[in-house]
């Protein structure tokens, strides 16, 4: 059973440019949740959705940043127009849709602004 | 939402039982106490989680103080692997989403451990 598939794992954008991280979670769940971790602090919660909805999203800065979760296919957050203070590692997790509250990792997309 | 302590370094010998302490003691009847580590270069792991009881798996035990006001998560027997890390989270339901529950898990700093061989 794959664990949740992030790519790419490592993403260099210039200032200016759009980001777009994408999250294949495990397989079976259908709660998807996104953090960041800035260098040298800890992680924070982003967003979380199930398919096609957006349940909370208190954790996104206001503008630029958007994620979704269609109906077929990965979650995704983009990001538009990207500054240097968006360096960091975006982190997808999963769960399955049965109360658990067990959450799965990605290996995470380490994003750097040049 | 309730906060919880953790100290901010641990050390240990490999081989050697590692308790790392929590204190939470605005937890909630509601709240879920989690455990998590991260690896360096990797993305939290889920470790254990408990409500009342004292919890074990194949990774670690969980001890819950019996006012729930602190917990301590209990590696049996470290090893260099388990050089990471650990993160006590406490886990509430704030409402439930499409039939369903969801915790969204607010990490702090986190214990590092480092283990020596």
């Amino acid at each position: 059973n794959a664990g949740v598939m992030q790519n790419p794992r490592h993403l260099v954008r210039r200032r200016g440019q759009e980001a777009r991280l994408r999250c294949s979670p495990m397989k079976g769940h259908s709660h998807v949740y996104w953090y960041r971790q800035l260098p040298e602090e800890g992680l924070k919660f982003m967003v979380y959705l199930q398919k096609e909805n957006i349940i909370d999203e208190s954790g996104m800065p206001k503008e630029r940043f958007s994620a979704e979760f269609p109906k077929e296919g990965p979650s995704i957050l983009r990001i538009q127009q990207v500054v240097r203070g968006d360096s960091a590692a975006y982190f997808c997790a999963s769960s399955s849709n049965v109360g658990t509250y067990e959450q799965y990792f990605g290996p995470g997309t380490r994003l750097t602004v040049t | 939402d309730a906060k919880t302590t953790q100290p901010n370094s641990m050390e240990s010998n490999e081989e050697e039982p590692v308790h790392l302490p929590c204190n939470h003691s605005t937890i909630s009847g509601t709240d879920y106490i989690h455990w998590y580590r991260q690896l360096p270069s990797q993305g939290p792991e889920y470790v254990i989680h408990g409500l009342t009881s004292n919890v074990n798996n194949r990774m670690a035990s969980l001890a819950i103080a019996e006012d729930r006001k602190s917990s301590t998560l209990i590696l049996h027997r470290a090893t260099l692997r388990d050089a990471a890390v650990y993160y006590c989270i406490l886990s509430f339901v704030p409402f439930n989403a499409g039939g369903t529950s969801y915790g969204k898990l607010t990490f702090g700093q986190g214990t590092i451990l480092t283990v020596h061989p």
